[in-house]
């Protein structure tokens, strides 16, 4: 069965603290990596797709990269702005388009 | 592009209850699916649909059923409340995909009490 694992639950930051998110998973042929940010109240919003190992994406403070087993999204001096829920989804070759999300990460960026 | 719209942004039901909610794009996306998000479950898919006419059943279908006579839209009818469906609803839709998982773009919501 399709495995989607973020860690941590929750990640606390200070303004300028860089850190990283992991999206570790397990699928039979993945078709793609998706990361969306979410604020309260909000619909998911996209950010990046990676399809192979060692692809990375980049925007802004953020950098996505992809492994065969797991993803990470850098966020580099992260800003108060930044603070959201970060979600991780993956798609895979048996499942058309159909996406299993993971259970994201809360993070909180104080100035 | 008005993107994925929903409505309404907020509803309370009583156990019981029939309601649709609504959710409509204009991309001219094949592919449009329903999620619900509870607390520590992270998105569940509901039922999906790769086209007009065609839809099918996603991960957490019982109670809830779907249709899609457009391209453009693609209700969610909640046949009889119960406090289980209380959750916030999402909306998303995308080209079709082919060898790769296509992007998917989500709706603002729907919040959903049902007493």
């Amino acid at each position: 069965e399709d495995q989607v694992t973020q860690s941590p639950e929750a990640l606390r930051l200070q303004e300028g603290e860089s850190s990283s998110l992991n999206c570790s998973y397990t699928v039979s042929g993945l078709r793609g990596l998706f990361w969306y940010r979410q604020d309260p109240g909000k619909g998911p919003e996209f950010l990046f797709t990676l399809y192979s190992a060692g692809e990375e994406k980049e925007k802004e403070r953020l950098k996505a990269t992809l492994t065969k087993k797991e993803s990470f999204l850098h966020i580099t001096a992260p800003k108060p702005e930044d603070s959201a829920t970060y979600l991780c989804a993956v798609g895979e070759k048996a499942a058309g388009n159909k996406l299993t999300f993971g259970g994201g990460t809360r993070v909180l960026v104080k100035p | 592009n008005a993107g994925v719209t929903q409505t309404p942004k907020f509803q309370v039901l009583k156990t019981g209850q029939s309601m649709t909610l609504q959710c409509a794009q204009d991309m001219n996306h094949e592919y449009m699916s329903w999620y619900r998000q509870d607390p520590g479950m992270g998105l569940r898919l509901i039922h999906y649909s790769v086209g007009a006419g065609i839809t099918d059943q996603g991960e957490v279908p019982n109670g809830y059923n779907v249709s899609r006579s457009t391209t453009e839209d693609f209700p969610l009818r909640l046949l009889s409340a119960a406090p289980s469906q209380t959750s916030v609803y999402f909306c998303a839709s995308s080209w079709g995909g082919g060898v790769y998982t296509d992007t998917q773009y989500f709706g603002p919501g729907t919040r959903l009490t049902v007493l």
